[in-house]
């Protein structure tokens, strides 16, 4: 089955503490994103990498961290730093930007972390 | 940023209608997409349009693009209750690798 996997679905966490979100693809896709998402609203892209052991910072980076040693593989580390970290985090993938530019994202299920 | 809108916010219509939801955006764009999440799951995507295309079917689903309005639409057709989730657009811009997401249309389909 080729996919997207992330894990936990559900993550608690006590304020103050590091965690780190997995996302693992087996599509060899280039390219893989993590998203945030609250409550009845959209996407906010934190992290994005076009390529291993390179990325960048999307539009909300601040508090997050992320790494890309593999290609199937893209962890976010929600750090302490991040002020308000409760929300429903998607990892995404795709193939590496054509010329022309046009693609689709594959999404994972999601994970929900809940910090109090 | 998010880049779209989707109109209206929330929709319910009875099974076998046809449902049409709108998405506006801001700056020109390269390509436009359209994806549905259903309820607390990833999202899937539904259909991609270009910027030179005005219109593209795929199924019960049909997208129209004008950009002059900087605006696209989305038609689903013969509604049934498993079309009921969240349905959003993604805009990419030349030269940008990102995808910027609308707000979303929450759609509810009676039985």
């Amino acid at each position: 089955d080729g996919g997207i996997t992330q894990s936990p679905k559900y993550l608690f966490r006590k304020e103050g503490q590091n965690v780190t979100l997995s996302c693992e693809q087996n599509l060899n896709h280039d390219a893989m994103y993590w998203y945030r998402q609250d409550p009845g609203q959209g996407l906010r892209l934190i992290y994005y990498s076009q390529i291993v052991n390179d990325f960048q910072k999307g539009d909300i980076a601040e508090g997050y961290s992320v790494s890309r040693e593999k290609k199937e593989s893209f962890p976010l580390t929600v750090t302490s730093a991040q002020k308000n970290p409760t929300a429903f985090y998607l990892c995404a993938s795709s193939i590496a930007r054509l010329a022309g530019g046009n693609y689709e994202q594959y999404f994972g299920p999601g994970t929900r972390l809940t910090v109090t | 940023s998010q880049q779209g809108e989707e109109d209206p916010q929330a929709l319910s219509i009875q099974e076998g209608e046809n449902a049409t939801m709108n998405c506006s955006y801001k700056t020109s764009i390269n390509n436009l997409q359209w994806y549905r999440q259903n309820s607390g799951r990833g999202l899937v995507h539904l259909i991609l349009i270009r910027s030179n295309e005005r219109e593209k079917h795929s199924g019960r689903l049909r997208v129209t693009l004008d950009t002059s309005k900087k605006s696209s639409s989305l038609l689903i057709t013969a509604s049934r209750a498993a079309d009921t989730a969240s349905y959003f657009c993604a805009t990419d811009a030349f030269g940008n690798e990102k995808l910027t997401f609308g707000t979303g249309t929450r759609l509810t389909i009676i039985p």
